[in-house]
């Protein structure tokens, strides 16, 4: 069983839409959870960043946590073309080495 | 420039060639990494260097080797690679050891070994 599962799509949604982004893990040492966005041709850029459990929002993206279950989650409110691209989980138990889930490839079509 | 930056960008080589990768940083951070991002599969860390020092190596060949000169640049050696050795390279760096480990991801090199 890998680590961190995250399902790599593709997930094609139409502009507007709410997109739901998930991602589950085995260990329970993780305690820091992030997710990344890349763009084609592009190295990862760093979209959200959550400690432990709850909710954290930033303009039309809410990442949520559930230690409970293992599970967290990425959504994005009014997705726009311009959200076309890989979303990609990490986490860590606090140590420098980040577990990375496959990634997401996402298609939002105007 | 900004950032993270690495070079080059693409590189082609054969499986007796010698080749380095680049990689500098700008945000006055104290910690770099080396991952390896093949097609269908997971980032994989390959090194983590913290005031240039080595502090992991998840278990890579030998025929990569990193070289921290100082905190800011680091770079990737390779030598006699295998044609599964082709894969997008990224550095990365990160505040320190102690930080809330938030990295930063340079753009990669996308490297084919023929």
């Amino acid at each position: 069983q890998k680590e961190v599962e995250q399902d790599p799509g593709p997930l094609s949604v139409p502009e507007g839409a709410i997109v739901s982004l998930n991602c589950t893990y085995s260990n329970s040492a993780f305690q820091y959870f992030m997710w990344y966005r890349q763009y084609s041709r592009k190295g990862p850029e760093l979209l959200m960043y959550t400690y432990s459990s709850g909710n954290k929002e930033d303009g039309r993206f809410t990442a949520q946590v559930d230690k409970s279950s293992k599970y967290i989650s990425l959504f994005i409110r009014d997705s726009q073309p311009s959200d076309s691209a890989t979303y990609l989980c990490a986490m860590s138990g606090g140590a420098q080495k980040l577990v990375f889930g496959q990634g997401t490839r996402l298609t939002i079509n105007p | 420039e900004t950032g993270v930056t690495q070079t080059p960008r693409h590189l082609v080589m054969g499986m007796t060639n010698k080749k380095s990768l680049k990689c500098e940083q700008h945000l006055g951070h104290n910690a770099m990494y080396w991952y390896k991002q093949s097609a269908k599969k997971p980032l994989e860390l390959m090194f983590v260097y913290n005031f240039k020092e080595q502090t992991e190596n998840n278990s890579v060949p030998s025929r990569f080797s990193p070289e921290c000169p100082n905190s800011s640049h680091l770079f990737l050696h390779l030598h006699t690679l295998q044609p599964e050795d082709s894969a997008l390279y990224l550095c990365a760096s990160s505040q320190g050891p102690t930080s809330n480990n938030e990295q930063f991801f340079g753009p990669g090199t996308r490297l084919t070994v023929l």
